[in-house]
């Protein structure tokens, strides 16, 4: 089954430097998304892409973050200086088309830790 | 608020009984559906019930969904112990927005 691949799985980066978490959502997908949670806090929208531009933010998603689909396949986040409160899991998901068919899929997150 | 609520928080079980789990929201939606989270892992999808239905099966799964009420239950018959993890409700609003919305979560743990 196709699956939404992210990586790396952990990244560990102190306070105030870049990281730029990669993803490769499925290849038939449209829509491209990213959520993180919080440790022990509920999963919350980040950020929806649909064709080469940002569709949707959320107030999360402030001027350290940015999101880019370089080429065919890879789907990034990048936050640009990073802070202690970012530290959660980041998921990136996709889904073929915006009709209430199909739910997303989500990959297996990256565990980011800012210390 | 649009945030979604989920009751319970935690729920143990014996293996075998079945598991209900439910969740409200505030808006008008469009679907709204349902994922597992093992400790640790990634979210997987595991059935969308969209605004103009009221039952979907999948499996042992069955969810309904009342839109007067704005709730929504999960349930999952013949628990295994494989069905430990913690259970999310997510909708998409009705206008414009693409955005899952997620509950709070309920944590079920079944014991063998």
């Amino acid at each position: 089954e196709p699956e939404v691949t992210q990586t790396p799985s952990h990244q560990v980066t102190q306070m105030g430097q870049e990281v730029i978490l990669r993803c490769v959502p499925i290849s038939n997908h449209l829509y491209f998304y990213w959520y993180r949670q919080i440790l022990g806090q509920k999963v919350e929208f980040l950020v929806s892409f649909y064709n080469n531009e940002i569709s949707e933010k959320s107030e999360i998603f402030d001027d350290q973050f940015s999101v880019e689909r370089p080429d065919g396949s890879n789907f990034t986040l990048k936050i640009r200086s990073t802070k202690l409160e970012d530290s959660a899991m980041y998921f990136c998901a996709s889904r073929m088309e915006q009709g209430a068919r199909n739910g997303y899929t989500f990959g297996s997150g990256t565990r980011l830790t800012v210390v | 608020s649009q945030q979604g609520e989920e009751d319970p928080q935690a729920l143990s079980i014996q293996e075998g009984e079945n598991a209900t789990m439910n969740c409200s929201y505030k808006t008008s939606i469009n679907n709204l559906q349902w994922y597992r989270q093992n400790s640790g892992r990634g979210l997987v999808h595991l059935i969308l019930i969209r605004s103009n239905e009221r039952e979907k099966h999948s499996g042992r799964l069955r969810v309904t969904l009342d839109t007067s009420k704005k709730s929504s239950s999960l349930l999952i018959t013949a628990s295994r112990a494989a069905d430990t993890a913690s259970y999310f409700c997510a909708h998409q609003a009705l206008q414009g927005a693409q955005k899952l919305v997620f509950g709070q979560g309920t944590r079920l743990t079944i014991n063998p």
